[in-house]
């Protein structure tokens, strides 16, 4: 069976980091592009970052470059999003997710509360 | 790069058929053939229902069917069943990048 369980949610204050990690289980995490796509609140998907399968290309949504890095760990089937001088637009659910141009499985969300 | 365009509600009765439209442009929708279709519903993660435009994933019913024309995606689901009332996405892929849209709210009747 196919996992993705997302952590590292929480609340945090603007300008404040907060790195979310994914763990990964029932496929085979290292062939696999993997993505984050946020919810805020009441609203729509949005794409935040896609990694290629070694690490190699990594490419973000214009609103959170130079802000958010996307990696991962195939050794550990890990992905991760580390993300720096957080606003209050980046509150949000995060979803983990596998695929490129079409995403397959969904982690269940981790929500992320930026306020003060 | 600005969200795709849908519909914000569609509604039909158990049964019949509906059509939820994606209008994007050459470069995102026009320029490929990288359109998915996911359903959410209240409080669960997304679920992909089309991929590539027409491929439907193993377990999906076949009363949902995906084809494009041009600039513009469309997502039809047949005989209408009260379990489809859900939010319907659409997306596309655009150099490097993936647009959403805004989702479209179908309510069986």
């Amino acid at each position: 069976e196919v996992q993705l369980v997302e952590s590292g949610g929480g609340l945090v204050q603007p300008g404040g980091s907060l790195r979310l990690s994914c763990a990964a289980s029932g496929f085979t995490f290292r062939t696999s592009w993997m993505s984050w796509v946020r919810q805020a609140p009441g609203k729509g998907l949005e794409w935040v970052a896609d990694i290629k399968t070694d690490g190699s290309e990594k490419y973000y949504v214009d609103s959170v470059k130079g802000r958010f890095t996307i990696s991962r760990d195939n050794a550990k089937k890990s992905l991760y999003l580390q993300m720096n001088s957080l606003r209050a637009e980046d509150t949000a659910v995060y979803y983990c997710t596998r695929g490129h141009w079409g995403r397959d499985y969904w982690g269940q969300g981790t929500l992320v509360t930026v306020s003060s | 790069q600005s969200a795709l365009t849908q519909p914000a509600s569609v509604s039909g009765s158990p049964g019949q058929s509906i059509t939820v439209s994606c209008t994007g442009i050459s470069s995102d929708v026009g320029g490929y053939n990288y359109v998915s279709w996911y359903q959410q519903h209240p409080g669960k993660a997304p679920k992909l229902m089309i991929y590539e435009v027409t491929n439907r994933p193993s377990g999906v019913p076949d009363r949902f069917s995906g084809s494009k024309s041009g600039n513009t995606a469309s997502l039809t689901i047949s005989g209408l069943q009260a379990e489809d009332e859900a939010y319907y996405y659409c997306s596309s892929y655009t150099s490097s990048s993936t647009l959403f849209g805004g989702g479209t709210k179908l309510t069986v009747l």
